[in-house]
């Protein structure tokens, strides 16, 4: 079975630093990989998602991951962050022929003045 | 507009109660999924259904009843089997067909057993 580990439950991080947060995935079957985030008490939002093609994916608000097969990682990047981009960020995989999607536990980025 | 409606918003239980919680779509999507999320512990599926009339347990199901009579809808009850109900609520749907990968999610429900 599928599962998604996000390395960091925290990150702290300065004002328009760039920040990384990491995620690994167990299967190197075809899969389709997510990062959503979620602003407190607020539901779930697409930042972006790989499905084939480019593993390089660019998605809102200045957000790219990075797919990389060997290494079983989808981790999310950012040059800059703002303080609007304080939320909680969570990694998703599905295999393809699955209607399910699994979620990682969830990194919760603060952003420091 | 379209998209996923979730209510009430927050929402208050007795022990020993049953409640329901609604979820409804208008983005014509097939399948509808319930998960549960706690502090530090992400989101866990609940139940999912990928057709009107039918529904399959998730990884948390137990304490749980779920409906699909209409495509729109799935609501979830939360019954007092349900030892340690207070959480956030989080209703999903995804379009079945060719490029539906990706799931849609409401605003949530927040659920404290008083």
């Amino acid at each position: 079975a599928q599962s998604v580990t996000q390395l960091d439950s925290q990150v702290p991080v300065f004002e328009e630093a760039p920040v990384e947060l990491r995620c690994n995935y167990s299967s190197s079957v075809s899969v389709y990989l997510f990062w959503y985030v979620q602003y407190p008490n607020q539901g779930l939002q697409l930042l972006l998602k790989y499905l084939s093609g480019s593993t390089l994916v660019k998605g809102i608000n200045g957000f790219e991951a990075e797919f990389n097969k060997s290494q079983t990682s989808f981790h999310l990047r950012k040059p800059s962050v703002h303080i609007s981009d304080t939320a909680e960020y969570f990694c998703a995989v599905s295999d393809r022929d699955d209607d399910k999607i699994i979620f990682g536990k969830g990194t919760r980025l603060h952003i420091l003045p | 507009d379209g998209g996923i409606t979730q209510s009430p918003k927050y929402l208050f239980r007795k022990e020993g109660q049953n409640v329901t919680l609604s979820c409804e779509q208008n983005l014509n999507h097939d399948a509808m999924y319930w998960y549960r999320q706690d502090p530090g512990q992400g989101l866990r599926l609940i139940y999912y259904s990928q057709i009107v009339n039918d529904f399959q347990k998730g990884d948390i199901a137990e304490g749980y009843s779920v409906s699909r009579e209409k495509k729109e809808s799935f609501p979830l009850t939360v019954t007092s089997a349900q030892k340690n109900p207070t959480a956030f609520y989080l209703c999903a749907s995804r379009f079945s067909g060719m490029g539906g990968d990706t799931q849609y999610f409401g605003p949530g429900t927040r659920l404290t057993v008083l």
